[in-house]
């Protein structure tokens, strides 16, 4: 495709749900990151996937999180049992290479657990 | 702990003005220095800095490494009300890991 696309664009879950974020890189790109934004804050390393590979996760904050990327193309973050503090936006990233760089985002999930 | 720290948090300028924004670090095995707009949701790359003391320049906008004082700026002139927007500056490491490290972002508003 021509940019990153990321779905849903809000999602509100009640706490408990589970929930799952889609994102579709850029077409070719062998490099996927999931970064976690909060109110006010920069950007945070969630996971890094290489392909199909998920070659780091030392970002993700609990077993409760889950990424997977099973053909090298679309990526799921599943968060199960969702809490408040998963309140944030989910931003999805590709790059060609990988490096992890410059990289091209998604414009985002707006995650709001009540 | 590695770190980025941006200044100001904030800034509101007048159309016209020229604006500078900070950007420190601390971190292990640097590798390069990032600056990217974020307008809504999506962050966009606008440089990419490895070598102190080469400006990099996209019209109006410039940037420029410091890596024995461990920071960079980021200019801005003649500012346009297009370029409000919360800029990020980040820092990439070497080695295995291939994650940015992000500050909190400045937060800029340019009014007409």
């Amino acid at each position: 495709g021509a940019g990153v696309s990321q779905s849903p664009r809000y999602k509100v879950a009640k706490r408990g749900q589970d929930v799952a974020l889609r994102c579709d890189p850029i077409s070719g790109h062998v490099s996927l990151f999931w970064y976690q934004q909060a109110l006010g804050q920069g950007p945070e390393f969630l996971t890094y996937f290489q392909n199909e590979a998920q070659l780091d996760k030392s970002g993700l904050p609990s077993d409760r999180f889950f990424a997977e990327r099973p053909e090298g193309s679309v990526s799921t973050l599943k968060i199960q049992r969702t809490q408040q503090e998963d309140s944030a936006v989910y931003l999805c990233a590709s790059s060609s290479g990988g490096s992890g760089e410059k990289l091209f985002f998604g414009s985002g999930t707006q995650l709001s657990v009540l | 702990e590695d770190k980025v720290v941006q200044s100001p948090l904030s800034l509101v300028v007048h159309e016209g003005d020229t604006v500078t924004l900070n950007c420190s670090y601390e971190v292990t095995n640097f590798r390069s220095l990032l600056w990217y707009k974020q307008e809504k949701k999506a962050p966009t790359f606008l440089f990419m800095l490895t070598s102190s003391g080469i400006e990099k320049k996209s019209g109006r906008l410039s940037s420029i490494l410091d890596k024995k004082e461990l920071f960079s700026i980021l200019n801005i002139t003649a500012t346009q009300t297009g370029d409000s927007a919360v800029y990020l500056c980040a820092v990439s490491r070497g080695g295995a890991t291939n994650k940015l490290i992000f500050g909190t972002g400045t937060l800029l508003a340019v009014q007409p």
